[in-house]
């Protein structure tokens, strides 16, 4: 398997310019986790997804961000309209059957760096 | 709520010296403890994990047992290399849900 496939690797994008972040998880996996790293705040989570629906939400700053699930093996994430503090590493990571008590592995992808200037 | 404390970084070692990280966690219950590598430039990488008290994780030469009574992870090598220059960070699950992360220790091997 590929593993956790991000794109775009790389952005960098002007303020209020609409952003979208795409993700394919590991075939069979039914968890997605969207992360944000920046040096600021550290890893933090943003949302995730399990069987396509979005279980947690909270970690979302504010309505200018959206994650979407359509199906399951694609998700997106956009920052509409942009702003110079949404500059970070956005990760997507993925699971099979959630994290059970045995112990089962989040997955990540290598990131997408963005730069919002 | 859960949380995850570690080690404040960075931390500077030299070639073959021996490596600990410190960790502890505030959780209900007991959950599953793992320790992720991300190596410059890269996504975060399972190093190691275990899923019940006194387990010990092991991988590449780095070891961490879940030591229920101290409530801690701590991450351990005996001689780290140039190459384990990486920040590492202690998390922990429970069930179907979301990975709590620590802040990250910063790691640097000095040759």
């Amino acid at each position: 398997d590929a593993g956790v496939i991000q794109s775009p690797r790389h952005e960098v994008t002007e303020m209020g310019q609409e952003v979208t972040l795409r993700c394919k998880p590991i075939s069979g996996h039914n968890s997605l986790f969207w992360y944000r790293q920046t040096m600021m705040r550290g890893l933090e989570l943003l949302i995730y997804f399990n069987n396509n629906v979005p279980i947690d939400d909270s970690g979302m700053p504010e309505d200018r961000f959206s994650a979407k699930m359509p199906n399951a093996s694609f998700s997106t994430l956009k920052i509409q309209p942009s702003e110079p503090r949404d500059s970070a590493v956005y990760f997507c990571a993925s699971s099979g059957q959630g994290l059970i008590l045995s112990g089962n592995t989040i997955y990540f992808g290598e990131g997408s760096w963005l730069t919002v200037v | 709520g859960n949380s995850v404390t570690q080690m404040e970084g960075p931390v500077t070692l030299s070639e073959e010296a021996f490596l600990t990280i410190n960790c502890t966690y505030t959780a209900t219950g007991y959950p599953s403890l793992f320790w992720y590598v991300q190596y410059p430039g890269e996504g975060l990488q399972l190093l190691l994990k275990a899923t019940k008290a006194d387990d010990k994780g092991s991988n590449k030469g780095f070891e961490a047992t879940y030591r229920k009574e101290t409530t801690s992870f701590h991450l351990e090598k005996g001689s780290v290399q140039v190459s384990d220059s990486a920040v590492y960070f202690c998390a922990l699950g429970f069930g179907n849900e979301k990975l709590t992360f620590g802040t990250g220790t910063r790691l640097t091997i000095i040759p």
